[in-house]
C-alpha cells in the first residue's frame, strides 16, 4: 500500500531537548516537504526536498533542520524546541518525472513544547 | 512571490452547490489539486488537474491562473477545511485553506 508514514503521531516534551520527527515513504517519490498547520494559518511549509542531499528552505523554516540522505526517509529535527513550535506537523511526498503529481500526506504529528 | 489565494471562509447551506475559489501566482504552474481537510487528519486529494474535471459530488473548474472547487448537494458532514495547491516543474505550493462552513 502507497504511504507515508510519520513517527510519533504525538509528543509532548520540554523546551530545549532536541527531538526528531521521522518521514518514511513508499512510493519512491523525488519530491519531499514538511509543513505546519496551526489554527488560521493553514499549511505552512517548513522544508522540502527535491532528491537525495538537496534539501532547501521552505516559508518558515527557523528553528528546524532536515536531512535527506535516502530517498525514502525525510526526518524533521528540532535542535531546542520552544513552545512556539507547539503545532501539527504534516509530511508529504511526490513524485516529479512528469511535473509534480499530487501531494501523499503521512498522518500528522501533534507535538507540544512545554 | 510564488503565492495560491483563496478566502478563509465560505458558508452553505445544506442541498446546495458550494463554490470555492482559488487563483495563484505561481510561476509555470499548470496543475491544480484540491484537498479535504478534517481536524488531526492527513489532508486528503479530492481533485486534482490541469483541465475541468469531476469526482464524484467535486467538480473543478480550470483556468492558466484560477481554479474553483465546486461541491454538489453540500451536506453537513462537509464542513472542514478545503486547500488548493498549485504545482510546476519547480515547485508545489498550497493556499491557507477555506473553512466551509454548512447550516442545515
Amino acid at each position: 500500500e502507497a504511504q507515508v508514514t510519520q513517527n510519533p503521531r504525538y509528543l509532548i516534551t520540554v523546551t530545549g531537548k532536541k527531538l526528531t520527527v521521522t518521514c518514511s515513504q513508499n512510493m519512491n517519490h523525488e519530491y519531499m516537504s514538511w509543513y505546519r498547520q496551526d489554527p488560521g494559518l493553514g499549511l505552512r511549509q517548513i522544508y522540502y526536498s527535491m532528491n537525495v542531499e538537496v534539501t532547501d528552505k521552505g516559508d518558515v523554516p527557523e528553528g528546524y533542520k532536515v536531512s535527506r540522505k535516502e530517498k525514502r526517509n525525510f526526518p524533521l529535527i528540532l535542535e531546542s524546541p520552544s513552545p512556539n513550535q507547539t503545532s501539527l506537523y504534516f509530511c508529504a511526498s511526490s513524485g516529479t518525472r512528469t511535473g509534480y503529481t499530487e501531494a501523499f500526506f503521512g498522518q500528522g504529528t501533534r507535538l507540544t513544547v512545554v | 512571490k510564488d503565492q495560491v489565494f483563496q478566502p478563509s471562509t465560505v458558508a452553505s447551506s445544506e442541498g446546495a452547490v458550494v463554490e470555492i475559489f482559488c487563483n495563484h501566482s505561481v510561476s509555470n504552474a499548470y496543475n491544480f489539486f484540491w484537498y479535504l481537510h478534517f481536524p488531526g487528519c492527513a489532508p486528503r486529494l479530492l481533485v486534482k488537474g490541469s483541465k475541468p474535471s469531476q469526482q464524484g459530488r467535486y467538480n473543478m473548474t480550470y483556468e492558466r491562473f484560477s481554479s474553483s472547487l465546486l461541491i454538489l448537494q453540500v451536506r453537513e458532514a462537509d464542513a472542514a477545511v478545503y486547500y488548493c495547491a498549485c504545482s510546476g516543474f519547480q515547485k508545489l505550493v498550497f493556499g491557507t485553506g477555506t473553512r466551509l462552513l454548512v447550516s442545515p
